[in-house]
């Protein structure tokens, strides 16, 4: 199976801490998407990386790929309560499809 | 972004019913997507809804079950049929908004539970 591993779990920290997410997975991809979700609502995309690419920013979110270890990990600065979520990393390869990882909940206490 | 709407929000059915899940979308797209995800769980693809085709459907999941519908390029539909309280779960639509593009965009969502 291509899915992915997230970790941790689980994630608890202060607000204006950074936190840091990984995610492993196990064959060749196109690209690797991060996505939020509050309370078990709809996704919202937060960023893609490509196979070809290192390294991608936007805003408070810095995401690192590396193909040669088959992971990727998703850096958000600052936290904000406003951050605490759900984060899951994705895989896509060929025909568009995504296989997600079991996520990272992610707790930013005041 | 293409914005994506889904009909009902939530629903609570009794076993042995069907429901037909709605997805709408306020552009034109190239491909629509229609995942599960079980309580405390990932998401899981259930299938690719093809426009004037039959849908694609992943390992484990097969059309009695989930029929989908795609009678056009901003419009599908799904239907979980002979439901049971294993069938709980958030039902999501996505959409990819263009040839160019890998970026997946979902709907809120329709939270689904089976008494």
């Amino acid at each position: 199976s291509q899915q992915g591993e997230e970790d941790p779990q689980a994630l608890s920290i202060q607000e204006g801490e950074n936190a840091t997410m990984n995610c492993s997975y196990k064959t060749s991809i196109n690209n690797l998407q991060w996505y939020r979700q509050n309370s078990g609502r709809g996704l919202v995309h937060l960023i893609l990386i490509r196979s070809n690419e290192r390294e991608k920013h936007s805003g408070r979110l810095r995401v690192t790929l590396d193909t040669s270890k088959k992971s990727s990990s998703l850096l958000i600065t600052a936290s904000r309560a406003a951050d605490t979520a759900s984060y899951f990393c994705a895989t896509g390869r060929g025909a568009q499809k995504l296989v997600f990882g079991q996520g990272t909940r992610l707790t930013i206490n005041p | 972004s293409a914005v994506i709407s889904q009909k009902p929000s939530r629903d609570i059915c009794q076993r042995g019913t069907s429901l037909t899940i709605q997805c709408q979308v306020d552009s034109q797209v190239t491909m629509m997507f229609w995942y599960r995800q079980q309580p405390g769980q990932s998401l899981t693809l259930i299938a690719t809804a093809n426009q004037g085709s039959e849908a694609t459907y992943e390992s484990g999941f097969v059309i009695d079950k989930f029929p989908i519908s795609r009678p056009n390029l901003t419009f599908s539909t799904l239907t979980v049929s002979n439901m049971s309280p294993e069938d709980s779960s958030i039902y999501l639509c996505s959409v990819l908004a263009g040839f160019s593009t890998d970026t997946q965009y979902f709907g809120p969502g329709t939270r689904l539970t089976v008494l």
